[in-house]
């Protein structure tokens, strides 16, 4: 079984200022992981992915996010947040073994909210 | 690529009626996704199927639910007899079969029961 934390409900942070959302999970497998965001009353977009390779994955916006396994974690990074990144952000993971052919197991999510 | 395709967006019934949701996937994709979503909560992995076969569907949340997908294409989600619990986002997902594919999500059918 896994599971994923989301350690803050909420991360409030000034415009152009960095950001880290945190996520660590648990799990007796080997994972797969993610990011995702949600817009109020939309579906979950992918942010990014990590799948195997280097540890440390990049968006096309800015994000990026750092594998640790040791620490079992999965943190999410902008070091300049804009008003338009204000969502809901979450993290999810997916059993390796089953070659992500699963359902992914979410985090409770991170509302980032940016203030002017 | 014109997504994934969920109808209706808004759902209002009563409590003790039959719903029925559809999700059109992303046309290549051979496997598709049902979640719950509560709010403040991440979604919650229903069931999911790889072409027109169900191969996981000990999540789903009661003998009330149950999802179909006749011809590997589109499907649908039914709730019989709706409970106030059941209240809640559903979104739909898919993917392309293969190692490593992401899912990708519809924007959801938002379930309101009065």
């Amino acid at each position: 079984a896994q599971s994923v934390t989301q350690l803050d409900s909420q991360v409030p942070v000034f415009e152009e200022a960095p950001v880290e959302l945190r996520c660590n999970y648990s799990s007796s497998v080997s994972v797969y992981l993610f990011w995702y965001v949600q817009y109020p009353n939309q579906g979950l977009q992918l942010l990014l992915k990590y799948l195997s390779g280097s540890t440390l994955v990049e968006s096309i916006n800015g994000f990026e996010a750092e594998f640790n396994k040791s620490q079992t974690s999965f943190h999410l990074r902008k070091p300049s947040v804009h008003i338009s990144d204000t969502a809901e952000y979450f993290c999810a993971v997916s059993d390796l073994e089953r070659g992500g052919a699963d359902g992914l197991t979410f985090g409770k999510g991170t509302h980032l909210i940016i203030q002017p | 690529d014109t997504g994934v395709s969920q109808n209706p967006r808004h759902k209002i019934t009563k409590r003790g009626q039959n719903v029925t949701f559809r999700c059109d996937p992303i046309s290549e994709h051979n496997r598709l996704y049902w979640y719950r979503q509560t709010l403040g909560q991440g979604p919650e992995f229903l069931t999911y199927f790889q072409n027109e076969a169900q191969l996981e569907k000990s999540r789903l949340l009661s003998d009330r639910f149950s999802a179909e997908r006749p011809k590997g294409s589109f499907s649908t989600l039914e709730i019989q007899r709706t409970e106030q619990g059941d209240s809640a986002m559903y979104l739909c997902a898919s993917s392309p079969v293969g190692l490593n594919q992401p899912q990708h999500f519809g924007d959801g059918t938002r379930l309101s029961i009065l």
